[in-house]
């Protein structure tokens, strides 16, 4: 298995442009998450996904940020319009079912807003 | 709320020098504990789950442990090859949001040879 692929791998772009991050996950696992990274804050979940129903956006930080999962295997991470703020290096991971904290996450996709 | 507190924040050891990581942890019933590797550039790989108190894991030269206020991990004989960064993760028992891990701030640990 591929594990869980992610693009871009790097972004820079200039504040007010929109981004689309993008995830493939793992082939059968139901569970998608989109986390951020940053020096300041760590790892936080910002939302995550079942069967590609949102189930807690309560992460996400702004109505800038918006995520969606048309189908089992792609979901993207969309800011608009971005700001300096929201560079951090945001990840993807999945899992097959909830029973597990075994998450596997994507190399990342380092947003740079400048 | 729940807190995930690991320490030291940076750690060098020589290779062949062994020593501890803590992770202290404060949730709402413990209903796992994880502790991850995360290379430079790279997302997180999983390590070790532990459940409860007393329970020990082991891979390699890593020996992950648990009480009811913390974990360790330990690390015997490093080698340059062990150099990461070492995240911990802890899941209550009682959540209402499905997987919500609250994950520490990391261990960056270096090995020189």
């Amino acid at each position: 298995d591929a594990g869980v692929i992610q693009s871009p791998r790097h972004e820079v772009t200039e504040m007010g442009q929109e981004v689309t991050l993008r995830c493939k996950p793992i082939s059968g696992h139901d569970y998608l998450f989109w986390y951020r990274q940053t020096m300041m804050r760590g790892l936080e979940l910002l939302i995550y996904f079942n069967n590609n129903v949102p189930i807690d956006d309560s992460g996400m930080p702004e109505d800038r940020f918006s995520a969606k999962m048309p189908n089992a295997s792609f979901s993207t991470l969309k800011i608009q319009p971005s700001e300096p703020r929201d560079s951090a290096v945001y990840f993807c991971a999945s899992i097959p079912h909830l029973n597990t904290g075994e998450l596997f996450f994507g190399e990342g996709s380092r947003l740079t807003v400048l | 709320e729940d807190q995930v507190t690991q320490s030291p924040e940076a750690l060098r050891l020589q290779e062949g020098e062994s020593s501890s990581l803590n992770c202290s942890y404060t949730v709402s019933g413990l209903r796992g504990l994880f502790w991850y590797r995360q290379d430079p550039g790279k997302g997180p790989e999983f390590l070790f789950t532990l459940y409860s108190a007393g329970e020990e894991k082991e891979k390699e030269r890593l020996k992950a442990t648990l009480t009811k206020k913390e974990s360790f991990l330990h690390i015997t004989a490093p080698k340059p090859e062990d150099s990461a960064t070492y995240l911990c993760a802890a899941k209550p028992r009682f959540e209402t949001s499905g997987s919500r891990l609250t994950f520490g701030e990391g261990t960056q640990l270096t090995v020189n040879p």
